[in-house]
């Protein structure tokens, strides 16, 4: 069946440094790619997404690009601040059924 | 307004007791979810329903029944809750059942002393 590998955390970062998170993933088919930010007490939330192989999703800094030959999704940001510390989700969209797939999430603290 | 609301956001209970958590979504999507995530914050679904309809039904104790009077509503009703079930219970929504992306209520944290 589908699943989601992601990289352990915790991850803890000094402000305005680099940050990876790697995901990969096997699927039958081929589904769209998510990653989810949730924030401390509050629900998950789309960080950005691509729906198709060489798609690169990007928001407020963040990126990551659907490789196919690598099954792989890695988050990046170039320099991060401290308000992106949360913990972050890796997904596959939900086409059996609707049903998405999670990866353990992965929990990033950033220090000023 | 609240994309997807679920209430109550705190539920304090003690063991055996009977509680329900309620979910609506004002998106006009199709399919809503129960997820349950545990304290290392690993999410698993529970239950995915499409226009009123079952269509995810996860290995989950037969003491959680989901009920959906609409598709604009998904509520959860646990009974004889034990202290395994605290956790947090998040309700999201989709446009439809597919590949697409889910739109999260902020959670119920429950806590079963």
């Amino acid at each position: 069946g589908d699943s989601v590998t992601q990289m352990e955390g915790p991850v803890t970062l000094s402000e305005e440094a680099f940050l990876t998170i790697n995901c990969t993933y096997t699927a039958t088919g081929y589904p769209s790619l998510f990653w989810y930010v949730q924030y401390p007490g509050e629900g998950l939330q789309l960080l950005l997404k691509a729906t198709k192989a060489d798609d690169k999703g990007s928001n407020k800094g963040f990126e990551a690009t659907y490789r196919k030959e690598t099954t792989s999704f890695h988050l990046e940001k170039g320099s991060v601040q401290v308000s992106d510390s949360a913990v972050y989700f890796c997904a596959l969209g939900g086409s059996n059924a609707g049903k998405s797939t999670f990866g353990d999430g992965t929990t990033l603290t950033v220090k000023p | 307004d609240t994309a997807v609301s679920q209430t109550p956001k705190y539920l304090v209970t003690q063991m055996g007791n009977d509680k329900s958590i309620k979910c609506e979504q004002n998106l006009g999507h199709d399919t809503m979810y129960w997820y349950k995530q545990d304290s290392k914050k690993f999410l698993k679904i529970m239950f995915s329903y499409n226009n009123k309809e079952l269509i995810i039904n996860e290995t989950v104790p037969n003491r959680f029944s989901p009920k959906s009077p609409d598709k604009a509503h998904l509520n959860l009703h646990i009974n004889s809750l034990e202290l395994g079930d605290s956790a947090v219970y998040f309700c999201a929504s989709s446009p439809s059942e597919g590949n697409e992306k889910l739109f999260f209520g902020s959670g119920t944290q429950l806590s079963v002393l």
